[in-house]
């Protein structure tokens, strides 16, 4: 039972490419979830989603794209990444609104 | 203000020692409170809901005080694998399942 994974764990990249950080659950849950942690902020949520291809923005969205085709996979790509997007992301799903289960997050730096 | 506010800490205690975690939140909104763990480079993981009347698991105890807009949790017997930082987390309920993070409240138990 994977539950919820994350791809890739590490990533280095450079000022202005595209990234894309992947999530999947094997859970069948509803909701998905974007966050990033940094030092000093805490958890603050990017994106999230109630179903496949309904997406809403969290608190921090600028610079960052979500899709969900599929109720499985939650893919959030960076268009053109820059420094002050180094930090931790972690992906969540929930059944309910509230109970959410987290991925073991990425931790990427761009340089 | 911020949303919710805890104390940073570190809290050092000795094995068998009991430690208590405030939390204050600001939106008198709140529907729904949680107490999180999260251990060093590791996601966050629900330790337990917080309700009015208060509740326990094991060593925890989380309480809710609405008037005063405080959650507590004390943890009894400390362990050396309670070593980790507690998050206070805050729902708005409804729609979007918002929660709200906590900067967290690191607790190292030492032997």
């Amino acid at each position: 039972d994977a539950g919820i994974t994350q791809s890739p764990r590490y990533k280095i990249t450079e000022t202005g490419r595209q990234v894309t950080l992947m999530c999947h659950q094997t859970w069948s849950h509803s909701y998905m979830f974007w966050y990033r942690q940094d030092l000093g902020h805490g958890l603050r949520l990017i994106y999230y989603s109630a179903a496949a291809d309904i997406t809403d923005k969290g608190e921090v969205p600028d610079g960052y794209v979500v899709s969900r085709s599929k109720t499985e996979n939650f893919p959030l790509t960076l268009e053109s990444a820059t420094r002050s997007q180094t930090s931790v992301y972690f992906c969540a799903s929930s059944v309910q609104l509230e109970t959410q289960y987290f991925g073991p997050g990425t931790r990427l730096l761009v340089l | 203000r911020k949303e919710v506010e805890q104390d940073p800490g570190p809290f050092n205690v000795p094995e068998g020692a009991t430690v208590a975690f405030n939390c204050t939140y600001s939106n008198s909104a709140s529907q729904s409170f949680f107490w999180y763990r999260q251990d060093c480079r590791k996601e966050p993981k629900l330790l337990m809901s917080v309700y009015s009347s208060g509740n326990e698991d094991g060593r925890f105890t989380a309480q809710l005080n609405r008037a005063s807009q405080y959650i507590s949790l004390l943890i009894r017997d400390s362990k050396l694998s309670d070593s980790a930082t507690y998050l206070c987390v805050v729902s708005l309920g409804g729609s979007q399942g918002n929660l709200i993070f906590g900067k967290g409240t690191k607790l190292s138990v030492k032997p």
